[in-house]
Order: structure tokens, then sequence, then C-alpha cells
């Protein structure tokens, strides 16, 4: 069973950093891309990042860019945010996904279809 | 604001049929077909139930379907039942590396 378990969430200052983990298992962690994807009461859903099964290529939304990393470490089945610059509007709860199917390939890579928990990130001061 | 609009309320009595829709535009929903539909309870995660347009995971039934007309896809669920009582979000790829989602529409039974 597809289990995505995140952590790392908690509240942070305007201007602070944060690393978000995503643990992984169930499946052959380093055959399938992943994503985040936040929420956010007002906003509804906000696709965030993807990253490819091997971790060489990465995608960010345009309100992050710059100010947050995707990385993963398959030996250890866990995939990584890490948050720099982080702003009021960044306030949201963090999801991990996993895509659909193994070695996807262009928009299939953008399909999350199993989700963790999520794990709230509160930007305040 | 979303990149794709859904109406913010939909519903239905018990055994009938409901259809969300979802409009965007030519660089997305009309673009390709990588549409996809969620279905989030209170205090849960997204469920996965279309993708691709119209395919659904194994394990959701057969009750919810899914199609596309130019910029706007549909997720049309039959034979409602309470259960269905949720907020149901469409997702499209953007192309350029992009995801964008719809507001929610949430859906009374």
């Amino acid at each position: 069973e597809v289990e995505l378990v995140e952590s790392g969430g908690g509240l942070v200052q305007p201007g602070g950093s944060l690393r978000l983990s995503c643990a992984a298992s169930g499946f052959t962690f380093d055959t399938y891309a992943m994503s985040w994807v936040r929420q956010t009461p007002g906003k509804g859903l906000e696709w965030v990042s993807a990253i490819s099964a091997s971790g060489r290529s990465t995608y960010y939304a345009g309100a992050v860019k710059g100010r947050f990393t995707s990385s993963r470490d398959n030996s250890k089945n866990t995939l990584y945010l890490v948050m720099h610059g982080l702003r009021v509007e960044d306030t949201a709860t963090y999801y991990c996904a996993r895509v659909l199917g193994e070695h996807c390939t262009g928009g299939s890579c953008y399909v999350p279809a199993y989700w963790g928990q999520g794990t709230l990130v509160t930007v305040s001061s | 604001q979303s990149a794709l609009t859904q109406p913010p309320s939909a519903s239905g009595s018990p055994g009938q049929s409901v259809i969300i829709s979802c409009t965007g535009t030519s660089s997305d929903v009309g673009g390709y077909d990588y549409v996809s539909w969620y279905q989030q309870h209170p205090g849960k995660a997204p469920k996965l139930i279309i993708y691709e347009v119209f395919q659904r995971p194994s394990g959701v039934p057969d009750r919810f379907s899914g199609s596309k007309s130019g910029n706007t896809a549909s997720l049309t669920v039959s034979g409602l039942q309470a259960e269905d009582e949720a907020t149901y979000y469409c997702g499209s790829f953007g192309g350029s590396a992009n995801l964008v989602f719809g507001g929610g529409t949430k859906l009374t039974v």
C-alpha cells in the first residue's frame, strides 16, 4: 500500500526557512516522479513543485521559483522541500504526492495520484 | 484566483446525477488530455478519481465519469450517494512544466 508521510511543518517568521520531508513506502520510490502541492482555505489547491524519478529534473511554480528547492534521496525513500524567504502567503498545508504511473512522460508526470496527509506551514510574526 | 474556473457549489438528491464543470484555456484544459479530478472530504487529503480526462483509477466507482469539450472539462457523478458529499477539484497540465487547479466545487447531497 502506498504511504506518504510528511513532516517538518510549523510556525516560522517571514523571511525564515523550513525543510519539509516526505517519507515514502509501499512502492519502488526511485521509479516515480513526485510533486509538492499546497492548500490554503482561500485559494484551494496550488501546485508547488515536481521532481523526476531520478531527481535530476525539477520544476517549480512561479510563486516559489528561486525560493524553494525540491530534492529526493532515493536511498532513503524520502522527498524534501527546502523553503527559504518564506512569506505570509506561503502559509498552507503542504502535501507530497506520487504520480500514477512509473517512468511517466510529459503531462502524465503532472497527475498527483497518491497524497500524504499533509503538514501545516504557518508563516507569521 | 485559481487558474481553472469551477462553480463554487453544486447539489443533488440521492440517486440523481450532477455535472461539475471546469473551464480553462487552450493553454491547459483545451490543449492537453491531462485533466484530472480530485475528491476531498473535510480534513482529508485529496483523492484522485479521474485522470487523463476520463480514466478512472482502480477502485473508483463507475458512477464517476469525466469528459472534455474544447476548453471545458466536466465531471459527472451519477446515482448520487451520501458519501459523495465532498469538495471536487479539477486539475490540468498547463504546459511549460506546470500544473493548474480549479478553485473547487462543494457538492451537497
